[in-house]
């Protein structure tokens, strides 16, 4: 069964850091490109980032570019994503989302954690 | 890049059918075949229902199709049922590797 597992979410204030897990089960990781989607409270989807199969190709979304990077460390099953300068409209829950492409970039996501929640607040 | 636009409800009689709207543009909808649809029930992920316009996911009930017209795709949901009700949201890829999504569509069943 395949299974995606966030950590890291909590509280923050502006302009601080935070470090989101996602540890995937049940399918051979380094053959998927994933993805970063939030969603603010009560609000629609936000693609956030991607991350090609093997870590090389990275891309993110104009609102985080510069201070979000994704990465990932195949050898032990972990996708990361480094979020700075934070900003009250970064408050959101962040999902880890598998590629349905496999290798090649299809942009729909078949698997969703279950989400881990960040929040931006003084 | 703009969100797609959605209606932001929608709503049918158990059985019926129903069909939910995505309209972009040139750059996105209408210039790439990778238009998916999500739905989310509350406090829940998203599950994805259509990809690639009209491809189902398995599991996926055949009673849930996705079709594309130029800037608009759609998602049909026929034979509608109780636990159909949801937010469903559509997506498409918009070029230089960035993905947009529309704003949602509260489906209520009646």
């Amino acid at each position: 069964e395949v299974q995606l597992v966030e950590s890291g979410g909590g509280w923050v204030q502006p302009g601080g850091s935070l470090r989101l897990s996602c540890a995937p089960s049940g399918f051979t990781f380094n053959t998927y490109a994933m993805h970063w989607v939030r969603q603010a409270p009560g609000k629609g989807l936000e693609f956030v980032s991607s991350i090609s199969s093997n870590g090389v190709t990275t891309y993110y979304a104009n609102s985080v570019k510069g201070r979000f990077t994704i990465s990932r460390d195949n050898s032990k099953n972990i996708l990361y994503l480094q979020m700075g300068s934070l900003r009250a409209e970064d408050m959101s829950v962040y999902y880890c989302v598998r590629d349905i492409g496999g290798l090649r970039w299809s942009f729909a996501f078949d698997y969703w954690g279950q989400g881990t929640l960040v929040t931006v607040s003084s | 890049q703009s969100a797609l636009t959605q209606p932001p409800s929608a709503s049918g009689s158990p059985g019926q059918s129903v069909t939910i709207s995505c309209t972009g543009t040139s750059s996105d909808v209408g210039d790439y075949n990778l238009v998916s649809w999500y739905q989310q029930h509350p406090g829940k992920a998203p599950k994805l229902m259509i990809y690639e316009v009209s491809k189902r996911p398995s599991g996926v009930p055949d009673r849930f199709s996705g079709s594309k017209s130029g800037n608009t795709a759609s998602l049909t949901v026929s034979g509608l049922q109780a636990e159909d009700e949801a937010d469903y949201y559509c997506s498409s890829y918009a070029g230089s590797n960035s993905v947009i999504f529309g704003g949602g569509t509260k489906l209520t069943v009646l």
